[in-house]
């Protein structure tokens, strides 16, 4: 059964602590990203990658960092230099043609303690 | 650059009567047009999408919506609103022609429809 998975649903991160957001896809997709979503802000684009190895900053990148190593991972650490990190994150992955729709994660409720 | 805009951060209906949920794009070239909707706590589930050809685009649970390439829209509708579809909508843009792959996403309209 292909989708894309990201764990765990919720997290709590204590003040200076590192966290990492998992987002796997079995859907053989290329491309994945990270978004965060605030009330009333939409999705914002944290980082982006087209292929393995390789990932491309997206508007709010700073705090955060990721790796992509395998086609199918693409985690998410959100650093303790990330001020405001609550939030509700969301992973997708895209396939290579333009004109295909995005798979998302059921997303992190990502709270500060 | 390319953009999106929802103009209506929440829509009201009455159950049965028809919705409509706005969205204008500015792209340089011919726009790819996705819509989205989200339960609470859940991610984002497709919905339909234009690519090209017929303008009146058909998409799941009955909802379908109308590219209008002149005022740079893509509204979501649906003939008869109910109670289940109230949730949060979302418009996306890609540029085929921008040179990137990034989908660009509106702040998304609440819909709410009353019973």
């Amino acid at each position: 059964d292909g989708g894309i998975t990201q764990s765990p649903k919720y997290l709590f991160r204590k003040e200076g602590q590192n966290v990492t957001l998992s987002c796997e896809q079995n859907l053989n997709h290329d491309a994945m990203y990270w978004y965060r979503q605030d009330p009333g802000q939409g999705l914002r684009l944290i980082y982006y990658s087209q292929i393995v190895n390789d990932f491309q900053k997206g508007d709010i990148a700073e705090g955060y960092s990721v790796s992509r190593e395998k086609k199918e991972s693409f985690p998410l650490t959100v650093t303790s230099a990330q001020k405001n990190p609550t939030a509700f994150y969301l992973c997708a992955s895209i396939g290579s043609a333009m004109n295909t729709e995005a798979f998302f994660g059921q997303g992190t409720r990502l709270t500060v303690v | 650059a390319q953009s999106v805009a929802q103009p209506e951060d929440q829509v009201n209906v009455a159950e049965g009567n028809p919705l409509t949920v706005k969205c204008t794009y500015s792209v340089s070239g011919n726009p790819y047009l996705f819509w989205y909707v989200q339960y609470p706590n859940r991610g984002l589930q497709f919905l339909l999408k234009y690519i090209t050809g017929d303008n009146l685009v058909k998409g799941s649970y009955g909802f379908e919506a109308e590219f209008n390439k002149s005022q740079t829209s893509f509204h979501l509708k649906k003939p008869s609103a109910l109670v289940s579809d109230s949730a949060l909508y979302f418009c996306a843009v890609r540029d085929p022609g921008g040179g990137t792959y990034k989908y660009i996403f509106g702040t998304g309209t609440r819909l709410k429809v009353l019973a």
